[in-house]
């Protein structure tokens, strides 16, 4: 299968700080970019939609100027929480997708975000 | 809008038994996909099996298996002589028009040896 890389996996900073998490697709690229967020013992929620070199698409309730979502290339996307607070604590995994359909849709290893 | 529910918040297996986890989801949507994760500790998704909408021979891969039921909207996971390496969450999705996947709640798995 595909290899996806997420830097950091765990990241533990103070409230107002600013963390940037950064997803590769190493060995495909990645046209469109799906960006989930994972509280404790919860499911995965879509938090933004972004194609390469275009503006994300943000579902309702997720902050676009706070959650930061850049895909400048086919293979590198990042994810930067501004301002972050402990309600940011979460579990961050990006899904890089190759093509139509979903015979090319893979995950990242995610990111653990600790604000205290 | 699309929706899909899990409704076992755990199951729990004998090791080599079998077991079925469920799943419902509801669509308007005529093509999609629906798929089975696993969640280790690790938390990296791992795809079990996919099941194009279209299909109707339900999709196998080793011990594992799906009853697709598309005029119910039924999805269920059966695992067959389970191993404890199963032991994980399992989420059930669905892929539609947007690209996306949308999850269940998730099926909390433990396999007792």
């Amino acid at each position: 299968g595909a290899v996806v890389s997420q830097h950091p996996s765990w990241v533990i900073c103070k409230s107002g700080t600013s963390v940037k998490i950064e997803c590769r697709s190493l060995d495909f690229q990645a046209t469109t970019m799906f960006w989930y967020r994972q509280f404790p013992k919860q499911s995965l929620m879509l938090m933004a939609t972004s194609n390469e070199g275009s503006k994300a698409t943000y579902e309702q309730g997720v902050e676009k100027d706070k959650f930061l979502i850049n895909h400048a290339s086919l293979t590198l996307s990042t994810l930067t929480v501004t301002s972050a607070h402990p309600e940011d604590s979460s579990f961050y995994i990006c899904s890089p997708t190759q093509g139509q359909g979903f015979n090319e849709q893979f995950f990242g290893p995610g990111t653990r975000l600790t604000v205290l | 809008a699309q929706t899909v529910t899990q409704s076992q918040p755990e199951m729990s297996v004998q090791e080599a038994e079998t077991v079925t986890l469920s799943c419902t989801y509801d669509t308007s949507e005529s093509d999609y996909y629906l798929f089975w994760y696993k969640q280790p500790p690790s938390r990296q998704m791992i795809l079990v099996i996919r099941q194009e909408a279209y299909k109707q021979q339900n999709a196998t891969e080793n011990r594992f298996s799906v009853n697709f039921q598309k005029a119910a909207k039924s999805f269920s996971l059966k695992i067959s002589d389970s191993q404890l390496g199963d032991a994980a969450m399992y989420f059930c999705a669905y892929g539609g028009s947007q690209g996306n996947l949308i999850f269940g709640k998730g099926t909390k798995l433990s396999v007792k040896p």
